[in-house]
């Protein structure tokens, strides 16, 4: 069973510039998750689907963050424009419903803002 | 608002001897409970999980303890081995919304 894939794994920008993350969940996990994971934190919900439908969006700096997961698999962050803050680990999860508390995580993308 | 909390950021012990991760929340909502392991460059993986039903999960080496009354809970590895080295979090959940908490983190180093 493949993983949660996501790309790319790094990114350095300029504050100020955009920036758009991509995820693919396994296969058939109706329920995908975002992360920010600042250093020395751990995870930090932004945003959860379930299949193509915000479920729980409340920790999603909207101003400039914003995430879409169009036909119900793979998803997209974008960051818009970004602050020196949002340097972090975006981690992307899925699961097979929202009654599933284990999440499977990706690898990453490490985002360097400078 | 860090209502899960790992109040130690590192531990180190020897390779055959027990280790105890710790964790505490201040959320009575939270009824699930789960510890993750990460190595670096990687996501974090399932590792073990408890129901505030219970009060002990064990699996292989690894065992939970939930105190619900002291709203705490703990892993213990034994016995821990060198390829147990990693970063440890503590996650908490309510199943009325599965909005999931993590602590900051635990890396354990087992010394060979």
């Amino acid at each position: 069973e493949a993983g949660v894939a996501q790309s790319p794994r790094y990114k350095i920008i300029e504050k100020r510039q955009s920036v758009a993350f991509w995820c693919n969940p396994i296969s058939g996990h109706a329920t995908l998750y975002w992360y920010q994971q600042i250093l020395g934190q751990g995870p930090k919900l932004l945003i959860q689907f379930q299949n193509n439908g915000v479920v729980d969006d409340s920790q999603l700096p909207k101003d400039r963050f914003s995430a879409e997961r169009l036909k119900g698999v793979d998803s997209t962050l974008k960051i818009q424009p970004a602050k020196l803050e949002d340097s972090a680990v975006y981690l992307c999860a899925s699961s097979t419903d929202r009654q599933s508390y284990e999440q499977y995580f990706g690898p990453g993308t490490r985002l360097t803002v400078t | 608002d860090q209502q899960v909390k790992q109040n130690s950021p590192s531990l180190s012990v020897q390779e055959g001897r027990i280790s105890i991760l710790n964790c505490d929340y201040t959320n009575s909502m939270f009824d699930y409970f789960l510890w993750y392991k990460k190595y670096p460059a990687e996501g974090p993986t399932f590792l073990i999980s408890i129901s505030s039903i219970k009060d002990k999960n064990e699996d292989g080496r690894f065992t939970v303890f939930l105190n619900k009354s002291a709203k705490h809970l703990s892993l213990h590895i034994v016995p821990s081995q060198p390829g147990d080295s990693a970063v440890y979090f503590c996650a908490a959940t309510a199943s009325a919304n599965n909005d999931m908490r993590f602590g900051a983190g635990t890396r354990l180093t087992v010394k060979p």
